[in-house]
This record gives C-alpha cells, structure tokens and sequence, in this order.
C-alpha cells in the first residue's frame, strides 16, 4: 500500500555511466517531484511536473532529465555521471488544487553513490 | 527571494524534556508554512502545517504558530520522547514564478536526539 514508491532504494555506479531513478504514486494526485538532499541534509527542488507537463525546472545540469509516461510516474534519467551527483533523490507527489497549501508526500529516497 | 533559516543542530535532549527548533523565513507574498519530519532511512512526511498568518498548526503534540511579525514558525513540544529523534525541516511554499503551482523551500533541517 505504499503511497510513493522508488526503484532502486540503492544505487551504486561508476563516473560517466547512465542510470535511471523510477518513481511512482497511487494516490491519483496530479504534481510530482524531484528533490536532491545533499551530505548535509540540506534538500532542493528539481523538477515537477503536472499531469505530464513540466512546470518547475530549477538550475539543473542537463545531464538530467525527467520523464512522465503518465501522471502516476515520474521518472529521472542521468548522463554521464559526476563524482558530485552522488546524493538522495526524493521523489515527492501533491493533489493539483493550486496555491502554496498543498502537502507532498514523499518516497523513501534512493541512494545514488558515483565511484 | 525566498529562503528559511533553522537552529544549527544537533540538538540533543533528555526525554521529557521541552523541545524548540527556531525557524524564520524569508518570503514574497503570502507563503504557506510547514514543518516536515524525516526518520531515519526515511523519506519526509508532513508534520504540520499552517497556512496563513496567526495560524497555529499541531499534530503529536508538536506545534507551531505563524507569525508574520517576527516571520518565524517555531517548533515546539512539550515533552519530548526518544521516538521523536529524527531531523526537522522548516519549510515555505510560495507560488513559482506567479504562476500556480506552489515550490516548496527548505530550511537546511535540525537533527534532534532524545536519550532515554
């Protein structure tokens, strides 16, 4: 039953490979999202998207890129991995009312380490 | 622009003890305010929210009050317990770039350890 779910929890990979991240949610919401929480916790929007479309895209290199089949997915694909893209990737899912009031629910993270 | 800021952590406490995490924000408009909490190997989940000015939000005995005079969305507790040990995240929404869709903004987290 769980509500946002990611594939892998773990990733570890060499620099300059490419690697794929899945996420999806059956909570029928609207909006989804990708975070990046640092070695320090410090965590940051990516990217959102709603129904299919983009509609946050925040100072990310363009070796990555986000995907949605349909609104319940949100995948993110990167190129040629980096040493500094090693960190936790949260996906996140929102109900589109609009405004700032909206809660996300957030998956349980992947791990990505880049050797 | 929009930012948080948040207590440096650690914070470390004995159980039952009262517990504060300062937030203070920066924003245009009219943000919506949250407090996220993440246990560890965890992804975040929604501890509460508040969502205009005076508001006061709660949930497990945690709460925190919006106020827009000194912009700031402390976290309180009475009586603190060793499964509260988890980092906090202060966090604002503000709606992206005037359009819509609101982008939530996170404060870099407080990590608070309660021992028995």
């Amino acid at each position: 039953d769980t509500a946002v779910s990611q594939t892998p929890k773990y990733l570890v990979t060499q620099m300059g490979n490419d690697k794929s991240i899945k996420c999806e949610q059956n909570l029928g919401h609207d909006t989804m999202y990708w975070y990046k929480q640092d070695s320090k916790k410090f965590l940051k929007i990516m990217f959102s998207y709603n129904n299919k479309e983009l509609i946050i895209n925040e100072t990310v290199p363009n070796r990555f890129s986000p995907k949605s089949p349909d609104k319940a997915h949100l995948n993110l694909h990167i190129n040629s991995l980096e040493l500094g893209d090693s960190a936790v990737y949260f996906c996140a899912s929102s109900q589109d009312l609009g405004g700032t009031q909206e809660t996300q629910y957030f998956g349980p993270g992947t791990r990505l380490l880049v050797l | 622009g929009n930012s948080v800021t948040q207590m440096e952590g650690p914070v470390t406490l004995s159980e039952e003890a009262f517990l504060t995490i300062n937030c203070t924000y920066t924003a245009t408009g009219y943000p919506s305010l949250f407090w996220y909490v993440q246990y560890p190997g965890e992804g975040l989940q929604l501890l509460l929210k508040a969502t205009k000015a005076d508001d006061k939000g709660s949930n497990k005995g945690f709460e925190a009050t919006y106020r827009k005079e000194t912009t700031s969305f402390h976290l309180e507790k009475g009586s603190v317990q060793v499964s509260d040990s988890a980092v906090y995240f202060c966090a604002l929404s503000v709606l992206y770039y005037g359009g819509s869709q609101g982008n939530l903004i996170f404060g870099k987290g407080t990590k608070l350890s309660v021992k028995p």
